[in-house]
């Protein structure tokens, strides 16, 4: 079975706070993504990176960085948290580089609450 | 740019009866199209997809369908059951590039 895990399931932190969600995945994936979902947005796509180091902009990037060090592991930055990017985070991973197509298998996400 | 619209926002209906979801998508170069679906508070997970060389595809109580020419693909779900309330998401993989377009989801409630 694939397994990916989330860091926390639920985090409080204070505006201008730097906030790191980490993101480990077992399968030996090429594809990381990080997803944001709000009610009634669905998933937005944040970030995705289908390589170690390498990454690519999604749909609403700003205010986010990421980082792939190892292959295992999708870590998303909040430099600055705002009041706004309180959400549900979602990581996934899928097993072919550059694939559409592969099943995205979703942590449990992790409640983020900025004050 | 792409987008994939998705209809109903909220679905009831009574338990045994059947669901149906709609899905659009805008982008023609699309050529996969996978269901998932979260349960309340859990992680969506792939239930039934289809690829753009098929019309439609079946697993038990659940189905896919898929037209090209409109663009539109649904999901329906027969002799609905407790257990099938969930969000569903429906997603359309981008011609450009390895990411998929998201639906917006669809709260579907089993009424006993």
């Amino acid at each position: 079975d694939v397994k990916v895990t989330q860091s926390s399931r639920y985090l409080v932190k204070r505006t201008g706070e730097k906030v790191f969600l980490e993101c480990v995945q077992d399968m030996d994936h090429e594809n990381m993504f990080w997803y944001r979902q709000d009610p009634g947005l669905g998933l937005r796509l944040i970030y995705f990176s289908y390589d170690v180091k390498m990454k690519e902009k999604g749909d609403i990037p700003e205010g986010y960085s990421v980082s792939r060090e190892k292959k295992e592991r999708f870590s998303l930055i909040l430099e600055s948290a705002s009041t706004n990017q309180t959400s549900m985070y979602l990581c996934a991973s899928s097993s072919r580089a550059g694939s559409s197509t592969d099943t995205q298998y979703f942590g449990p996400g992790t409640r983020l609450t900025v004050l | 740019g792409e987008n994939v619209e998705q209809h109903p926002s909220t679905l009831s209906v009574q338990e045994g009866d059947s669901a149906v979801i709609k899905c659009t998508y805008s982008d023609s170069a699309s050529n996969y199209f996978p269901w998932y679906k979260q349960e309340l508070g859990k992680r969506p997970q792939l239930i039934i997809d289809i690829r753009s060389n098929v019309g439609e595809k079946k697993d038990q109580r659940i189905a896919v369908t898929l037209n090209k020419t409109a663009k539109h693909f649904s999901l329906h779900i027969t002799e609905t059951q407790p257990e099938d309330s969930a969000v569903y998401f429906c997603a359309a993989s981008k011609g450009s590039n390895y990411q998929l377009i998201w639906g917006a989801g669809t709260k579907l409630i089993i009424k006993p």
